[in-house]
């Protein structure tokens, strides 16, 4: 098992260029959640999916888009990037909400100029 | 409403010596998980623990050891004998059951640097 892998690892956007960061896991995981770490931070919740087809804000959702048309995939749409989404981004799955804990990516380190 | 507080920011500690990083949270659910992150400078998440909120036996593992009071809303972790490979970024991260998603709260992470 590859679990959770996300692509690129780093990436330099001009503002308002936009771009994609993909997310695979090949665990059969129904939940998938995009977090976004910035310095000296927590993770936070931008967007989540209980399955294909179905996705939801989470706590920070302004300027981002996610899809998810199959189990494995979970993709972040950035639009028009801004500063202010410099960011590390982890895309993490699980089995269920609770009590099973979240496999993490190894992220995306995103700066936007 | 849901917060997780790791007072802490950096913590120093020489080989060899125990270290304890503390985990406020705060939760209207009774039902409620909490876990345990370490971020290695690589970057990537590994996760340490979960712990359900009916069960307030300590654990151990190896030289780790979580101490769990609902009475002080707190979910410490310590290290005994610290290795330099200890070294990393720890979260404490709260998941409600209340909520659908099953989204983590995260507090914002100690980060601890054990010098050889």
């Amino acid at each position: 098992n590859a679990g959770v892998t996300q692509t690129p690892k780093f990436r330099i956007l001009k503002i308002g260029q936009s771009m994609t960061l993909q997310c695979t896991q090949d665990m059969n995981h129904n939940y998938m959640y995009w977090y976004r770490q910035d310095p000296g931070m927590g993770l936070k919740l931008i967007y989540y999916s209980v399955g294909a087809g179905i996705t939801d804000k989470g706590e920070v959702p302004n300027g981002y888009n996610v899809s998810r048309s199959t189990t494995e995939d979970f993709p972040l749409r950035l639009e028009l990037a801004a500063p202010s989404q410099t960011s590390v981004y982890f895309c993490a799955s699980s089995y269920s909400p609770r009590p099973y804990e979240q496999y993490f990516g190894p992220g995306t380190r995103l700066t936007v100029t | 409403a849901q917060k997780v507080t790791q007072a802490q920011t950096e913590i120093s500690v020489v080989e060899k010596e125990d270290v304890t990083l503390d985990c406020v949270y705060e939760t209207r659910d009774t039902t409620y998980y909490l876990f345990w992150y370490k971020q290695p400078p690589s970057g990537e998440l590994v996760f340490l623990i979960r712990r359900n909120s009916f069960d307030e036996q300590n654990e151990i593992s190896g030289r780790y050891s979580w101490n769990f009071q609902k009475s002080t809303s707190s979910f410490n972790f310590t290290i005994t004998a610290s290795q330099v490979v200890d070294s990393a970024v720890y979260f404490c991260a709260l998941s409600e059951a209340g909520r659908s998603q099953g989204n983590l709260i995260f507090g914002k992470g100690t980060k601890l640097s054990v010098k050889p």
